[in-house]
């Protein structure tokens, strides 16, 4: 597609409900970032894959964070047993070129969620 | 440890007046920056990036950045400011040599009054 699509683009979960978010990246994009943005700041990083393979996950806050790009290219991040610390936007990201700092990125509109 | 400090909240600027939104940066080594810009309800739009060579780069919609490797700072400048401006703006940095992850500041949110 002609740019990142993210769905779904709301999402009210109930505390304790499981979510799951979908990431469509830019076509043949290697790199996949998701990225989490709470209220008034700056998105902090999750996890990051290369292709189908989950290089980095040292920013996943906790073990009810799991996501997966299982044939290297969609993405679904899935949140289980949500809390509401968990509400923010989460925003994934596709680059072209192997995963580095130098790395620019394209962005989603990201999924807001709201856990009640 | 590695920081991105965007000192400014919020900014409010005339329409036709200049701009300026600080950044700056705590790492060990030579840094990967850039601005992003995010209008609200939008994914984020990459403004410009800086990886070596100059230190003034230009960007989209008339942003330019100057990287002062003695300040830290990588502030990014617009000399004439449009009502289109209005928007959050995200200073990141990403590692030289190590990591996949920018770090991002806290934004900076613009408004831009007539």
């Amino acid at each position: 597609g002609a740019g990142v699509s993210q769905s779904p683009r709301y999402k009210v979960a109930k505390r304790g409900q499981d979510v799951a978010l979908r990431c469509d990246p830019i076509s043949g994009h290697v790199s996949l970032f998701w990225y989490q943005q709470a209220l008034g700041q700056g998105p902090e990083f999750l996890t990051y894959f290369q292709n189908e393979a989950q290089l980095d996950k040292s920013g996943l806050p906790s073990d009810r964070f799991f996501a997966e790009r299982p044939e290297g290219s969609v993405s679904t991040l899935k949140i289980q047993r949500t809390q509401q610390e968990d509400s923010a936007v989460y925003l994934c990201a596709s680059s072209p070129q192997m995963g580095s700092g130098a790395n620019v990125l394209t962005f989603g509109a990201g999924s807001r969620l709201t856990v009640l | 440890a590695q920081s991105v400090t965007q000192p400014d909240i919020h900014i409010t600027v005339s329409e036709g007046a200049s701009l300026e939104l600080r950044c700056n940066y705590s790492y060990g080594a030579t840094p990967y920056l850039f601005w992003y810009v995010q209008s609200p309800g939008q994914g984020l739009q990459l403004l410009l990036k800086y990886f070596s060579g100059d230190t003034l780069v230009q960007g989209i919609k008339g942003f330019e950045a100057e990287f002062k490797r003695s300040q830290s700072s990588f502030n990014l400048r617009k000399p004439s400011v449009h009502w289109s401006d209005a928007a959050e703006y995200f200073c990141a940095v990403g590692a030289h040599r190590s990591g996949y992850a920018l770090n991002f500041g806290k934004g900076t949110s613009l408004l831009v009054t007539p």
